[in-house]
C-alpha cells in the first residue's frame, strides 16, 4: 500500500538554527498537510497546500515557518529560527481524490528536538 | 470556536466490545474521522463518516449523528494490540481547496487480559 514517507525520523537542533523537514506524499495525491503534536498533547493543524500554494494556515504557522514543493515529489516544511517550543512530532499528510472525499494519510513523523 | 470532546482513558477486556464516544461543536463540518495512534507513532486511519449512520469495517465500526454532534467508534473482539490512543477528528472546510482536520485529545484505551 502506498505510504507517505518523512525524513529524518529524528532531528536534534540548537535553538535559533534552521531546520527542514521533508516529506514524500503518496503519488497522485493532490492535497498536502503539515500537523504537529507536542508530547502529551493533541495533533494540531499547521498548514495545507494545493496547486503549489498555501491553501490554509493556522495561527501557529507564523513567519518563521514556510512550505515548499520544490519538485514533483517532495513537500518540505522549513522553520527558519527554531525555538524551544518548536520541539514536537511533525506529521506530513496527503489526501487524494476530489474535494474532501478521501481520508488524509499520515507519514511516520519527524521528532524535532530543540536544545 | 471548534471543540471536540472524548474521554481521556478507557479500559476493556480482551475479547470484549468497547465504544469510544466523541462529541463535537465545529463550523464547516465535512466529515468525522477516527484514527488509531500507538505511542510515538503516526495516526493510522481507521474509519470515517460523512453522512449519518453506521460504517462497518471489519472489527471496527463508526457511527455519526450530525444533528447531535456525536460519533462513536466501536471495537469488537478486542485484542491486546488494540491498546492505543483513538483520535476523533473533524474535517472542516473553509472555502478553500483543502480541508483541515481538527483533532480531539484522544482516548487512551488499555486492553487487559
Amino acid at each position: 500500500e502506498p505510504e507517505v514517507t518523512q525524513t529524518p525520523s529524528h532531528q536534534v537542533t540548537q535553538m535559533g538554527q534552521e531546520v527542514i523537514l521533508r516529506c514524500v506524499p503518496i503519488s497522485n495525491h493532490l492535497y498536502f498537510y503539515w500537523y504537529r503534536q507536542i508530547l502529551g498533547q493533541k495533533v494540531e493543524f499547521l498548514v495545507s497546500f494545493y496547486n503549489n500554494e498555501i491553501s490554509e494556515k493556522s495561527e501557529i504557522f507564523d513567519d518563521q515557518f514556510s512550505v515548499e514543493r520544490p519538485d514533483g515529489s517532495n513537500f518540505t516544511l522549513k522553520i527558519r529560527s527554531t525555538k524551544l517550543e518548536d520541539s514536537a512530532m511533525y506529521f506530513c499528510a496527503s489526501e487524494g481524490g476530489f474535494y474532501g472525499q478521501q481520508p488524509q494519510h499520515f507519514g511516520d513523523g519527524t521528532r524535532l528536538s530543540i536544545l | 470556536g471548534q471543540n471536540i470532546d472524548q474521554p481521556t482513558e478507557m479500559t476493556a477486556t480482551e475479547g470484549a466490545i468497547v465504544q469510544i464516544n466523541c462529541t463535537y461543536q465545529t463550523s464547516g463540518f465535512n466529515g468525522l474521522f477516527w484514527y488509531q495512534q500507538h505511542a510515538g507513532e503516526a495516526p493510522t486511519f481507521l474509519s470515517y463518516n460523512v453522512l449519518d449512520g453506521l460504517e462497518e469495517k471489519g472489527r471496527f465500526s463508526s457511527f455519526l449523528s450530525r444533528s447531535k454532534g456525536y460519533s462513536y467508534l466501536l471495537l469488537k473482539e478486542l485484542q491486546m494490540k488494540d491498546s492505543a490512543s483513538y483520535l476523533c477528528a473533524v474535517r472542516v472546510v473553509n472555502g478553500g481547496a483543502t480541508n483541515k482536520l481538527i483533532f480531539g485529545t484522544g482516548t487512551l484505551l488499555a486492553v487487559q487480559p
